[in-house]
C-alpha cells in the first residue's frame, strides 16, 4: 500500500497522558499536514511541515501540540497531558508539492484518539 | 483562519436527482478549490478541482460551478447515487496559505 498510513488508528488516553500520533506519507512526498476533525466541525489545519521543518503552524494549540517531520522515519504529532477536548480524529495528509499549488493532498485514513 | 463558508450542513436527495453544495470564501488571493469526498471511517479524498480562471468544470458527474466576483463556488452531483452518501468539503487555498476546508455536507442519496 503506497498510500498515506497512519498508526495508531485508534488510541485511549486518560486525562494527563501523552499521546503520539505517526503518518508516514506517501513515497515520494516530501510535504505533509495535520489537521483535526470533530463532529460537524470539518477539518481544521494544524500544522505544515516539510522535512526537517515547520512551515506553518498557525493551527497549532500554543501548548501541549507539537509536530516534527524528522529527516529519517514518520512525521509525529504529539499531544502532552491531553484533556476530554482532545478527542478527535487526527488527519494527516501528504503531497508532492505545497497545498498551494494545483495539486492533489492525499489523506491517511485518520487516528481516532478518545480521552477518557 | 481564513474561513470557507459551506452549506448546507447535510442533504437528503432522491437517487437521479441533483445534488447541489455551495461554498463562499473570503480571501480573493484564494486560487485553488477542491472537493474532496469522505466516506465514514476513512480519509479524505480529491473529488474535483478548479482555478478560477474558469467558471465551470465538469468530470463525469461531477460539476464545479465557480463565480469570482461573488467569491462562490459549488458541487453540483448530476444522477445522484446511494453510492455518492458521503461527506463533502470544499476547500480553498492560495498565497501561502494551507489548505482550509469547510465545514462539511453531509449527502443521503435515497433509493
Amino acid at each position: 500500500n503506497a498510500g498515506v498510513m497512519q498508526n495508531p488508528r485508534h488510541l485511549v488516553r486518560r486525562r494527563g497522558q501523552e499521546a503520539r500520533l505517526r503518518c508516514s506519507p506517501m513515497k515520494g512526498h516530501s510535504h505533509v499536514y495535520w489537521y483535526r476533525q470533530l463532529p460537524e466541525e470539518g477539518l481544521k489545519f494544524m500544522v505544515y511541515l516539510q522535512k526537517e521543518n515547520i512551515i506553518d503552524e498557525s493551527g497549532m494549540p500554543k501548548e501541549r501540540f507539537s509536530a516534527e517531520f524528522p529527516k529519517e522515519g514518520p512525521s509525529i504529532l504529539r499531544i502532552q497531558q491531553v484533556v476530554r477536548g482532545d478527542s478527535a480524529a487526527y488527519f494527516c495528509a501528504s503531497s508532492f508539492g505545497p497545498s498551494t499549488s494545483p495539486g492533489e493532498l492525499f489523506f491517511g485514513e485518520g487516528s481516532r484518539l478518545t480521552v477518557l | 483562519q481564513q474561513q470557507v463558508k459551506q452549506s448546507p450542513q447535510s442533504l437528503i436527495v432522491q437517487k437521479g436527482g441533483i445534488s447541489i453544495i455551495n461554498c463562499a470564501y473570503e480571501n480573493t488571493a484564494f486560487d485553488y478549490f477542491p472537493w474532496y469526498q469522505q466516506f465514514p471511517g476513512k480519509g479524505p479524498a480529491l473529488l474535483i478541482a478548479i482555478r478560477p480562471d474558469v467558471s465551470e468544470k465538469k468530470e463525469g458527474r461531477f460539476t464545479i460551478s465557480f463565480n469570482k466576483s461573488a467569491k462562490q463556488f459549488s458541487l453540483h452531483i448530476m444522477d445522484s447515487q446511494p453510492g455518492d452518501s458521503a461527506t463533502y468539503f470544499c476547500a480553498a487555498t492560495g498565497a501561502g496559505t494551507a489548505l482550509i476546508f469547510g465545514k462539511g455536507t453531509t449527502l443521503s442519496v435515497s433509493s
